[in-house]
């Protein structure tokens, strides 16, 4: 397996835009979560989804973030509209029950920037 | 809640020197432990494990830990550390309690590695 997936590895954008980070969890994984990672606040858990349902999203800075799993084999965080506090590294990881269930896998996360 | 502190901000070792890296965790009971190596622009890579049963792990990369119940620690060892071995080393918790789905992460320790 190739591991998580997430694109794009980097991301420019100007204040106000629309931001859309995808990410393809590792295959038979049955979760998958949504990480922040900023200097001053390291890593904290955005959402996290079960069987492509959201379990608990109370990580989610606003209502600006918004995460959907369409299927088992995708998902997305959008941000609308981005403002320059946003810029972090965003990670998703998954993780199965049959392995354990808090041992994630992380993708190699996007980098954000907003300007 | 359940918290992690990484008392060490940034530790510089010799190349071939003795590791340990100091993490204590805030929970009621017994949770799920864990450490986990960031290389630079890199995702995390999970290092070892604790879940029960012998108290001290190994994990990957000559990597090993300590669960100590009594003084809320599961600190990282390694007897004599590489130059590749430079990276930021996080520890996490999670809930042994059934939703063991979440991992809270400590803020890191930056390791640099002198020749």
């Amino acid at each position: 397996d190739a591991g998580v997936i997430q694109s794009p590895r980097h991301e420019v954008t100007e204040m106000g835009q629309e931001v859309t980070l995808r990410c393809k969890p590792i295959s038979g994984h049955d979760y998958l979560f949504w990480y922040r990672q900023t200097m001053m606040r390291g890593l904290e858990l955005l959402i996290y989804f079960n069987n492509n349902v959201p379990i608990d999203d109370s990580g989610m800075p606003e209502d600006r973030f918004s995460a959907k799993m369409p299927n088992a084999s995708f998902s997305t965080l959008k941000i609308q509209p981005s403002e320059p506090r946003d810029s972090a590294v965003y990670f998703c990881a998954s993780s199965s029950v049959n392995r354990g269930i808090a041992e994630a896998f992380f993708g190699q996360g996007t980098r954000l920037t907003v300007v | 809640a359940q918290s992690v502190t990484q008392p060490d901000i940034h530790i510089t070792v010799s190349e071939g020197a003795s590791l340990e890296l100091r993490c204590n965790y805030s929970y009621g009971a017994t949770p799920y432990l864990f450490w986990y190596v960031q290389s630079p622009g890199q995702g995390l890579q999970l290092l070892l494990k604790y879940f029960s049963g012998d108290t001290l792990v190994q994990g990957i990369k000559g990597f090993e830990a300590e669960f100590k119940r009594s003084q809320s620690s599961f600190n990282l060892r390694k007897p004599s550390v590489h130059w590749s071995d430079a990276a930021e080393y996080f520890c996490a918790v999670a809930d042994s309690g059934g939703s063991n789905y979440k991992l809270t992460f400590g803020k890191g320790t930056l390791l640099t590695v002198n020749p």
